[in-house]
């Protein structure tokens, strides 16, 4: 089926690190994707790991995929007040790109 | 030089009028897509267009209606508007739209958020 699951809420402070965690259903997905969606804005893609991958890093970004159990992780190193905003994790079912979210993870950030 | 844009940002109506979004990018991609985003922030795809062809058609009541002029715009349009399509809806667009082993990253327009009362 197609089904997403994050967590809905994480809470850090300033300077640690956050990680955000998913796991999707579809064995066969190529890519699997990280979007941020600050208020009132439009979904910005952040980073996208290939399913042959266990690890991406992107400067503060750091991309996990256990594809054994079906787990995906963002890790946000030095988390900023910036970095505040709702985490998608998304799977790509089928043959037409067809981007499957999770529910989004509220990420604040605090002093 | 925005590179997905969407109009109008908000829109206000009542039920049972209709009413389109409009939708162009200039990334120069093939692909264009509608999702809906509700009020608990669940994203759900609606439609996708590669070269003005419908490819995804989700299970949407058929007073959506996607158009697509050319391969840049991807308009949506809404008959008799009901109180539960109050949500915001976003454009997307790819540079493809079949995986063949490629990553097409989706890249989404700001939103429009539709309120029925």
């Amino acid at each position: 089926g197609e089904d997403v699951e994050q967590s809905l809420f994480l809470s850090v402070r300033e300077g640690d690190s956050s990680v955000i965690n998913c796991t999707y259903t579809d064995s066969s997905s190529t890519y699997l994707y990280w979007y941020k969606q600050e208020p009132g804005a439009g979904l910005q893609l952040l980073t996208y790991i290939f399913s042959n991958m266990d690890m991406k890093q992107d400067q503060r970004l750091t991309v996990l995929l256990n594809k054994k159990d079906k787990h995906l992780s963002l890790r946000i190193a030095d988390t900023q007040t910036g970095d505040s905003a709702i985490y998608f994790c998304a799977e790509t079912l089928g043959g037409y790109n067809k981007l499957i979210f999770g529910a989004g993870t509220r990420l604040a950030v605090h002093p | 030089d925005t590179a997905v844009s969407q109009t109008p940002k908000y829109l206000v109506t009542q039920m049972g009028n209709d009413k389109s979004i409009k939708c162009e990018q200039n990334l120069g991609h093939d692909t264009m897509y509608w999702y809906k985003q509700d009020s608990k922030k669940f994203l759900k795809i609606m439609f996708s267009y590669n070269n003005k062809e419908l490819i995804i058609n989700e299970t949407v009541p058929n007073r959506f209606s996607p158009k697509s002029p050319d391969k840049a715009h991807l308009n949506l349009h809404i008959n008799s508007l009901e109180l539960g399509d109050s949500a915001v809806y976003f454009c997307a667009s790819s540079q493809g739209s079949t995986g063949q082993g490629l990553s097409y990253e989706q890249y989404f327009g700001p939103g429009t958020r539709l309120t029925v009362t």
